[in-house]
């Protein structure tokens, strides 16, 4: 069975200003892909950033970019100068061979000015 | 590419009632996902569809529930006799067939209420 974990229910950022979001995962599996979600208050899951377990070098997305630590089974998110727009529930998510997302129960982050 | 779309986005019924949701996939897509969502929990999966055919569905897909993708396309997600724990989002998601194949992206989703 695969797990995902995330552990802050509940973060704040100021504007500009940089914030982690962090995610651990369990899984058997050698071939899986990582991803992190957004879903903003009332609207629809946004794709934001994807990593291959394959694949050393970590993802970035313009002002998103991950740590990914294969040994450490982690898998955490930055979030760089930090816009109002961000504001959302951060989901991390695995999957594997099967063709299911498994999700955590989501990081809900607020920028403030 | 319109992305994936969801109808009705909101639907309240009272308990015991039968509803139905629609997806519409990304147009070159053609696998299909269902998933539920709670309130304050993430995501998760029902069933998968890839073409028209079904191919995993999850224990939480209890007998009341049944999905269909007749054609390949569109699919419908129908629960029957709803109970007031069928209360949630119920989100579709798709993927494609050649590139990208594990990136699924998600529709508005259906916010059922079960009364």
């Amino acid at each position: 069975a695969q797990t995902v974990t995330q552990s802050q229910p509940e973060m704040s950022v100021q504007e500009a200003e940089t914030v982690t979001l962090s995610c651990t995962y369990d899984t058997s599996e050698n071939n899986y892909y990582l991803f992190w979600y957004k879903q903003p208050p009332s609207r629809q899951m946004i794709l934001v950033i994807r990593q291959e377990a394959y694949k050393q070098q970590n993802a970035t997305e313009n002002r998103f970019s991950v740590n990914f630590q294969k040994a450490a089974k982690s898998f955490s998110l930055k979030i760089s100068d930090s816009q109002l727009g961000d504001t959302a529930m951060y989901f991390c998510a695995l999957i594997g061979t099967a063709s299911k997302l498994t999700f955590g129960t989501g990081t809900r982050l607020q920028v403030t000015l | 590419d319109t992305g994936v779309s969801q109808d009705p986005r909101h639907k309240i019924t009272k308990r015991g009632q039968n509803v139905t949701f629609r997806c519409d996939p990304i147009s070159e897509h053609n696998r299909l996902y269902w998933y539920r969502q709670t309130l304050g929990q993430g995501p998760e999966f029902l069933t998968y569809f890839q073409n028209e055919a079904q191919l995993e569905k999850s224990r939480l897909l209890s007998d009341r529930f049944s999905a269909e993708r007749p054609k390949g396309s569109f699919s419908t997600l129908e629960i029957q006799r709803t109970e007031q724990g069928d209360s949630a989002m119920y989100l579709c998601a798709s993927s494609g067939q050649y590139m990208d194949t594990h990136t699924q992206y998600f529709g508005p989703g259906t916010r059922l209420t079960v009364l």
